[in-house]
């Protein structure tokens, strides 16, 4: 079971809007519609920032959007604010209880 | 609110056994809403499922891994433990214990995470 395909890294300027893709399977992603993003500050623990594809805890700021179409999720995160700058990680449901993380992407506010 | 905390010995030895405990406060282990899991994270690289494992005893782990990990949970002293067996300086890594959704499968529940090496 591979890893989900995330791009290295994205940037973009303060008040841009930037789109970071996740790319997986018709087992993982593209069979089940729980895919969550992560974002990870150097040193700390992974935050939840989307569930259910599109879904947002409480607290994320709607700044920050999901979507999915076919095997590729997406998030957008619009208005960037220097304070977004860190590591987002995707991760898709696949089957029998088990779970697929993407390899992360930095992003850089220039 | 839910939290976890990580504990264990911060240094294995090549070939022997990493074990790490995640205590749970806030909550009941025993709550149907969860899983409870491990995701660790090699230095500069990124996340990997571990396993998970449900209070009543069911658990589910990484292929990847082959037979190496176990999760046991504890609902007497609402805990959960990691054992991953014959570990190589690959294992190297922090590791996370969370809280996974039951039905949704995302994790909104972290522990802030402990750095386990392995070096003779």
């Amino acid at each position: 079971q591979s890893a989900l395909t995330q791009p290295r890294s994205v940037s973009g300027s303060p008040g841009q809007s930037v789109t970071i893709s996740c790319t997986g399977s018709s087992s993982d992603i593209g069979d089940y519609n729980y895919v969550s993003w992560y974002q990870q500050r150097p040193g700390k623990a992974p935050k939840l920032m989307i569930f259910d594809v599109v879904k947002r805890p409480s607290g994320v700021p709607d700044r920050f959007s999901g979507s999915k179409s076919g095997n590729t999720a997406s998030l957008t995160i619009s208005g960037l604010q220097a304070d977004d700058e860190a590591d987002y990680y995707c991760c898709s449901y696949a089957g029998r209880y088990n779970l697929i993380f993407g390899g992360g992407t930095k992003l850089t506010v220039l | 609110q839910l939290q976890l905390q990580e504990s264990g010995p911060g240094l294995v030895r090549p070939s022997e056994t990493l074990s790490l405990t995640c205590t749970v406060s806030g909550g009941s282990i025993s709550t149907g809403s969860y899983l409870w899991g491990w995701i660790r994270q090699a230095p500069g690289l990124g996340l990997e499922w571990i396993g998970s494992a449900y209070y009543s005893g069911n658990s589910y782990y990484n292929a990847s891994l082959k037979s190496r990990a176990t999760i046991s949970v504890d609902t007497a002293k609402n805990l959960f433990d990691l054992r991953l067996s014959s570990v190589t300086v690959a294992d190297t890594a922090v590791y996370f214990c969370v809280g996974i959704s039951y039905y949704y499968f995302y994790m909104d529940v972290w522990g802030k995470g402990t750095t386990v090496t392995v070096s003779s």
